[in-house]
């Protein structure tokens, strides 16, 4: 069974500046996937962005970056300029890339605040 | 439509009672999931289907949960004589396919109160 662990419950950023969100993961998998989604109030989960372990290039998607690092199974969420409208609830998700596998396993998530 | 829908939005309800919380995915979506989201219990998987099947039905937590789907299309989560712990989100999501291939795309959710 894979886990995934976000061990920051809540982050606050000033608007403009830069906020890092943790995850951590283990898995006997070799191959899968992970993912950042974005819960805004609204309770919409919205993919921010995707990174396949096979790829060794960081992913990134606008003012969105990850640090993926395979070896200790880390994968972090950089936010960058951050906006008022980036205040949510941030999961990080896992899915092995097995060909039974379909189920996304979410960490607990990380509830972020911009402030004005 | 745009997006993945569920109705109600919110829905409260006395202990005992039956309720039936409704997806709609988008439309060619041929992957439907179910997923809950609890306090204390954070987001968890509970039924997938693949057009009209439900090959895994093993997150559902107990025999007072069943779910449907229909013309490969609407599904219906239903919860019979509901519980307090039964209180939670429940997210449907969608995808194209089954699995990596398909980015799972979720609803708004309904949020769900057992009085």
């Amino acid at each position: 069974a894979q886990t995934v662990t976000q061990s920051q419950p809540e982050m606050s950023v000033q608007e403009a500046e830069t906020v890092t969100l943790s995850c951590t993961y283990d898995t006997s998998e070799n191959n899968y996937y992970l993912f950042w989604y974005k819960q805004p109030p609204s309770r919409q989960m919205i993919l921010v962005i995707r990174q396949e372990a096979y790829k060794q290039q960081n992913a990134t998607e606008n003012r969105f970056s990850v640090n993926f690092q395979k070896a200790a199974k880390s994968f972090s969420l950089k936010i960058s300029d951050s906006q008022l409208g980036d205040t949510a609830m941030y999961f990080c998700a896992f899915m092995a890339d097995l060909s039974n596998d379909y189920k996304l396993s979410f960490g607990a998530g990380t509830t972020v605040t911009v402030r004005a | 439509g745009a997006g993945v829908s569920q109705s109600p939005s919110n829905k409260v309800t006395e202990k005992g009672k039956d309720v039936e919380l409704r997806c709609d995915p988008i439309s060619g979506h041929t992957a439907l999931y179910w997923y809950r989201q609890s306090l204390g219990q954070g987001l968890e998987f509970l039924i997938y289907f693949q057009g009209n099947s439900a090959p895994d039905k093993s997150g559902l937590p107990s025999d007072r949960f069943s779910a449907e789907r229909t013309g490969g299309s609407v599904s219906t989560l239903t919860i019979q004589r509901t519980q307090q712990e039964d209180s939670a989100v429940y997210l449907c999501a969608s995808s194209l396919a089954r699995g990596i291939q398909g980015t799972q795309y979720f609803g708004p959710g309904t949020r769900l109160l057992v009085l």
